[in-house]
């Protein structure tokens, strides 16, 4: 079975543009979760997605947004890209959501932002 | 507030003795334990997890944690290390009743050094 895809795999931007993420979860899962692993750092929880509905929220700015489609795949998008948004960007699927369940994770985008 | 400590930035072994990796939790309910594994340039791979139950927990690749309820740690274990286990290894916490579910709250992450 195919895992977690995330696309692209790395991504060069400038300050100030915008950047799209992109995640397919694992067939037959339908909640999506994004986080931001920063050099030397573990992974921070930005959003969850259940059923195309936000789940839960992180502590970042409202620059940051997601959204999920009826396929259960999702979208990280970030404005007005500052250099400390330079990261490795994970996203992690799972059944349901819920507490008791693993979340699987794809193998994320690299972010650099010059 | 809910965290993880993984007191030890390093772990260095010699191939075929036993490892831990340490970690620490802060929480406040039953915590919901799991440890990932992450190599160079790629994502987190499951290893195991605590839920309920027994507080020996075997998981991927050999390696078990113990849960201890009252010293709030999960450490992970390996009765014998192989070089091919050098790897950065991370422990998260998930909490019932959180209006967070998906949320995991992970550690600063221990990098895990096998040598021949």
């Amino acid at each position: 079975d195919a895992g977690v895809t995330q696309s692209p795999t790395h991504l060069i931007k400038t300050r100030g543009q915008h950047v799209t993420l992109r995640c397919s979860p694992i067939s037959g899962h339908k909640s999506v979760s994004w986080y931001q692993q920063v050099l030397g750092q573990g992974p921070q929880f930005i959003f969850q997605y259940y059923e195309k509905e936000e789940r839960g929220r992180g502590n970042f700015p409202d620059r940051f947004s997601a959204r999920q489609f009826p396929n259960y795949s999702s979208e990280l998008n970030v404005n007005a890209l500052l250099l400390g948004d330079s990261a490795l960007y994970l996203c992690a699927s799972s059944g349901t959501g819920t507490q008791f369940e693993t979340q699987y994770f794809g193998p994320g985008t690299r972010l650099l932002v010059l | 507030a809910q965290s993880v400590a993984q007191p030890e930035d390093q772990v260095n072994v010699a191939e075929g003795n036993p490892l831990t990796v340490k970690c620490t939790y802060s929480v406040s309910g039953n915590p919901y334990l799991f440890w990932y594994v992450q190599y160079p340039n790629r994502g987190l791979q499951f290893l195991l997890k605590y839920i309920t139950g027994d507080n020996l927990v075997k998981g991927s690749y050999g390696f078990e944690a113990e849960f201890n309820k009252s010293q709030t740690s999960f450490h992970l274990k390996k009765p014998s290390a192989l070089v091919s286990d050098s790897a950065l290894y991370f422990c998260a916490v998930r909490v019932l009743g959180s209006s967070n579910t998906g949320k995991l709250i992970f550690g600063q992450g221990t990098t895990l050094q096998v040598k021949p």
